[in-house]
C-alpha cells in the first residue's frame, strides 16, 4: 500500500489561500487520492477525491500531476473554523471492497490566524 | 452525502467491564465497515475491517478476544471491547464504505470517547 508525506503543520492567516502537499511515491494504477478534515473529537469529513488533473467542489480543489506522485490540497480564502488536521490518503479501488483500507499518515496541522 | 452514526458517544466504564459500540450507516447498505483507534494527537489507526456476514479481519497486533466485532446487518457494526481496562482508553471511530456511492470512498461516524477507570 503506497505510503502519504504531509507537512507536519502549517500556519495561514484569515482569507489566505492554503495550500497542503501530500507526497505518495509508490502510488498504484488503482489508487485514488482522497481528503479529509478531523476536527478534535470528531470523525474525519470526506473533503475531495481524485485520480488525475485537477478536481475541484464547493469547498476544496485538488490538483495531481500527470506522474500522480503527489497531490495538492487548496483550500481558497480560509477562515479560522478551517483549522484542522487534513489527512491524504490513498484509496485503493478494487474489485473486493473490503481490500479498500485506509492505512492514515501523521496529517498536517493547519492553523489558521486571525 | 453518506451518513454514519456511533453510538454511544462517550463512555466511562469500570476496569474489568465490556463495552459495546455501534456503527450505523443511516442512509446506505455497507458491505463493509472499519474500526478505527485514535489516542490523544495522534493519527487514525486501522483495528479491523467488517464484513457483512462474515469475520472481521484484524490489523496486526489488534487481539481479536479483546476487540470483538459483529457485522450483523448491512446497515449496522458493533465493537466489543471485552474486559476493558485504562490502557484501552481512546477515541473509536468507525467508517462504512458506500459502495455505490459517489464518490466510492470511506464516510467515517462521529467517535466514541472510551474511558476507562
Amino acid at each position: 500500500l503506497a505510503k502519504t508525506t504531509q507537512p507536519i503543520s502549517m500556519d495561514s492567516y484569515e482569507g489566505q489561500e492554503v495550500n497542503i502537499t501530500c507526497s505518495h511515491n509508490n502510488i498504484a494504477t488503482n489508487d485514488y487520492i482522497t481528503w479529509y478534515q478531523q476536527f478534535p473529537s470528531q470523525g474525519p469529513r470526506f473533503i475531495i477525491q481524485g485520480y488525475k488533473t485537477k478536481v475541484t467542489n464547493e469547498v476544496a480543489s485538488l490538483f495531481i500531476p500527470a506522474d500522480r506522485k503527489s497531490s495538492t490540497l487548496s483550500l481558497p480564502r480560509v477562515s479560522l473554523s478551517d483549522t484542522a488536521v487534513y489527512y491524504c490518503l490513498v484509496d485503493p479501488k478494487g474489485v473486493q471492497y473490503n481490500f479498500n483500507k485506509f492505512y492514515f499518515g501523521s496529517g498536517t496541522k493547519l492553523n489558521v490566524k486571525p | 452525502g453518506a451518513v454514519v452514526s456511533q453510538h454511544p458517544s462517550r463512555v466511562i466504564c469500570k476496569s474489568g467491564t465490556s463495552v459495546k459500540i455501534e456503527c450505523r450507516s443511516l442512509d446506505f447498505q455497507a458491505t463493509t465497515m472499519f474500526w478505527y483507534r485514535q489516542f490523544p494527537k495522534k493519527s487514525l489507526m486501522l483495528m479491523a475491517t467488517s464484513n457483512e456476514g462474515s469475520k472481521a479481519t484484524y490489523e496486526q497486533g489488534v487481539e481479536k478476544d479483546k476487540f470483538l466485532i459483529n457485522h450483523a446487518s448491512l446497515t449496522l457494526s458493533t465493537l466489543t471491547v471485552t474486559s476493558a481496562h485504562p490502557e484501552d482508553s481512546s477515541f473509536y471511530i468507525c467508517s462504512a464504505r458506500e459502495a455505490s456511492g459517489s464518490p466510492d470512498t470511506q464516510y467515517f461516524g462521529p467517535g466514541t470517547r472510551l474511558t476507562v477507570l
